[in-house]
């Protein structure tokens, strides 16, 4: 089946700099990834959809500036949190979705990468 | 998008069938039904989806109304390994193919031994 690998599973920073997450498609070619954090006892919350070659479109209350996606090519993704400060703290997690026999086509999720600002 | 109503949290025992209610009342008729898990610490995984008949999978099955306006997934037999959190969506079905899942708070279902 489809598989998206995620790294890092789990990353600590300094407060100021910039952590970059990879999202990998391992067995199929990801058309469109999207991008998601989770803060503790929390739903997952979209951050950003992304398709191949184009620019992301982030939901509204995200900075673009500050969560910098990058998709550009159709078996990678990464989210570089720049200048990450504590409240950047969270579980981010992608997921991929290919080219499909139709709408139906699955969300397939990576592992998730826990970043710890301090 | 529709939204979707699922209690917080729901107990079961080991070894016995887990009914897990859904409620859309506002579904549209191109909406897909979608459940996922989250598992502690890991991404969400797909459970199953369907339109408008009942599906089974080696997983679970999904019962959906006849009016569409609430759902059901069936664990036959719950495990300790089915404690998560399980999510209820509606997708639009749109030929595009690439609107998100939008994630409600889900229900939180602990398995007791």
């Amino acid at each position: 089946g489809a598989v998206v690998s995620q790294h890092p599973s789990w990353v600590i920073c300094k407060s100021g700099t910039s952590v970059k997450i990879e999202c990998r498609s391992l067995d199929f070619q990801a058309t469109t990834m999207f991008w998601y954090r989770q803060f503790p006892k929390q739903s997952l919350m979209l951050m950003a959809t992304s398709n191949e070659g184009s620019k992301a479109t982030y939901e509204q209350g995200v900075e673009k500036d500050k969560f910098l996606i990058n998709h550009a090519s159709l078996t990678l993704s990464t989210l570089t949190v720049t200048s990450a400060h504590p409240e950047d703290s969270s579980f981010y997690i992608c997921s991929a979705r290919g080219k499909g026999p139709g709408p139906n086509y699955g969300y397939t999720f990576g592992s998730g990468t826990r970043l710890t600002v301090v | 998008d529709a939204k979707t109503t699922q209690p917080n949290s729901m107990e079961s025992n080991e070894e016995e069938p887990v009914h897990l209610p859904c409620n859309h009342s506002t579904i549209s008729g191109t909406d897909y039904i979608h459940w996922y898990r989250q598992l502690p610490s890991q991404g969400p995984e797909y459970v199953i989806h369907g339109l408008t008949s009942n599906v089974n999978n080696r997983m679970a099955s999904l019962a959906i109304a006849e009016d569409r306006k609430s759902s059901t997934l069936i664990l036959h037999r719950a495990t300790l390994r089915d404690a998560a959190v399980y999510y209820c969506i509606l997708r639009r079905g749109l030929p595009s193919g690439n609107t998100p899942l939008v994630f409600g708070k889900g229900t939180r279902l602990s398995v007791i031994a």
